[in-house]
């Protein structure tokens, strides 16, 4: 079993609408949880980080933590095309030096 | 703003080539990665490093060796390339604490003929 597991997708979104993405973790000790959003070609870029349970919200971004059922999401609003990329989901890592886990990604492909 | 950069965008090497790919990053982080991307199967980390010095053996070590000298610069070391290590080769860089956020750099697109 992968510890970090994403949807790979493509997760077809509509312009305008609720682009929803899901991630789940194994290590129940973890402690810092990030959305990284790598577009074709590029290296991934950071557009969220939570660390405790509950909504996080910046922008057109919601993340969303639920440690008990050890469930990451990020809710992208009003989708634009330029949304369109490969989400990754990360996890701190069990060990002390930070090394983070990351999800294989899921592709978001908002069509206009 | 924080940087990491890579010393190569893009890289064409032939079979049995020694290989360099450097990284360097100016916010004193104490951890710095090497990671290799293919398309299916993620981000594998190779190699990382907490000090100066010190390394790890990430996920796929193998035909991989890391040095690093100086706090801000990791380098990648392929002892003999070889034609399964074309890819993009991705460098991060991140503090100690466990929210600090680990920061990419461009990444270098290895060919390897």
């Amino acid at each position: 079993q992968k510890e970090v597991e994403q949807n790979s997708g493509p997760l077809s979104v509509p312009e305008g609408a609720i682009a929803s993405l899901n991630c789940t973790y194994s290590d129940r000790g973890s402690q810092s949880f990030f959305w990284y959003r790598q577009y074709s070609g590029k290296s991934p870029e950071l557009i969220m980080s939570i660390y405790s349970n509950g909504d996080k919200e910046d922008g057109r971004f919601t993340a969303q933590l639920n440690k008990a059922s050890q469930y990451v999401s990020l809710l992208i609003r009003d989708s634009q095309p330029s949304d369109s990329a490969t989400y990754l989901c990360a996890v701190n890592g069990p060990d002390s030096w930070g090394k983070l886990q990351f999800g294989a990604g899921t592709q978001v492909v908002v069509t206009p | 703003d924080v940087k990491v950069t890579q010393s190569s965008r893009y890289l064409v090497k032939r079979t049995g080539e020694k290989v360099f790919l450097e990284c360097v990053q100016d916010m004193d982080h104490e951890n710095m990665f090497w990671y290799r991307q293919d398309p299916g199967l993620g981000l594998r980390l190779i190699y990382f490093s907490y000090d100066v010095k010190m390394k790890e053996k990430g996920d796929i070590p193998e035909g991989y060796s890391v040095s690093r000298e100086k706090k801000e610069r990791f380098s990648l070391i392929l002892e003999s390339a070889s034609t399964n290590q074309t890819s993009m080769y991705l460098c991060a860089s991140k503090g100690i604490g466990t929210t600090d956020t680990q920061y990419f750099g461009p990444g270098t697109r290895l060919t390897v003929l």
